[in-house]
């Protein structure tokens, strides 16, 4: 596609419900990254995809927080039994590389519109 | 742990001037890259400007520079002829092998017609 794209754009979730979030990355990208915005803040790193291998996930703050790239494209952010603290705006990154490629214009990562989640 | 130091909360700029916003960041890494990202509030990230932290040439886009000083671990942001649609919040990010990106905490720029 022409850009990373993410839906749904806006979501309110009851406290104790769970969340999906999906991540549509630009086509052939390698790397897909799950940023979490607080209000206000900048993003905060939660986890890393290469093709469909989850390399990193130290960002992630609880065990509620899960995902995945089943198909190295499509992504998911799924947040188990949501918590008022959860609220953000969540961002999702594609880049063409990955680790073991050799570094250059290509680690640039390109953001999706994000996910702003509210819990009540 | 790698940090990135945006120390201004704020900035005005009166549209057609030139405006620098600041951006410190630690590292130990001998080899990353450095950006500036630009939110608008359609909350969209996108890309102003990169440097590659082994390159001493500072880069430059069309109206957009960076003042690198490696030693210093400094990475400003030059806006030269301000504009309207200029206005937005600002991330410094820094990203190191492993690719994730650390960002600052924004600067927010109001542009004045």
């Amino acid at each position: 596609g022409a850009g990373v794209s993410q839906s749904p754009r806006y979501k309110v979730a009851k406290r104790g419900q769970d969340v999906a979030l999906r991540c549509d990355p630009i086509s052939g990208h390698v790397s897909l990254f799950w940023y979490q915005q607080a209000l206000g803040q900048g993003p905060e790193f939660l986890t890393y995809f290469q093709n469909e291998a989850q390399l990193d996930k130290s960002g992630l703050p609880s065990d509620r927080f899960f995902a995945e790239r089943p198909e190295g494209s499509v992504s998911t952010l799924k947040i188990q039994r949501t918590q008022q603290e959860d609220s953000a705006v969540y961002l999702c990154a594609s880049s063409l590389g990955g680790q073991g490629v050799p570094r250059g214009a290509t680690d640039t990562q390109y953001f999706g519109p994000g996910t702003r989640l509210t819990v009540l | 742990a790698q940090t990135v130091t945006q120390s201004q909360p704020e900035m005005s700029v009166q549209e057609a001037e030139t405006v620098t916003l600041s951006c410190t960041y630690d590292t130990s890494e001998s080899d990353y890259y450095l950006f500036w990202y630009k939110q608008p509030p359609s909350r969209q990230m996108i890309l102003v400007i990169r440097q590659e932290a082994y390159k001493q040439q500072n880069a430059t886009e069309n109206r957009f520079s960076v003042n690198f000083q490696k030693a210093a671990k400094s990475f400003s942001l030059k806006i030269s002829d301000s504009q309207l649609g200029d206005a937005a919040m600002y991330f410094c990010a820094s990203e190191e092998y492993g690719n994730k990106l650390v960002f600052g905490a924004g600067t927010i720029l109001r542009v004045k017609s």
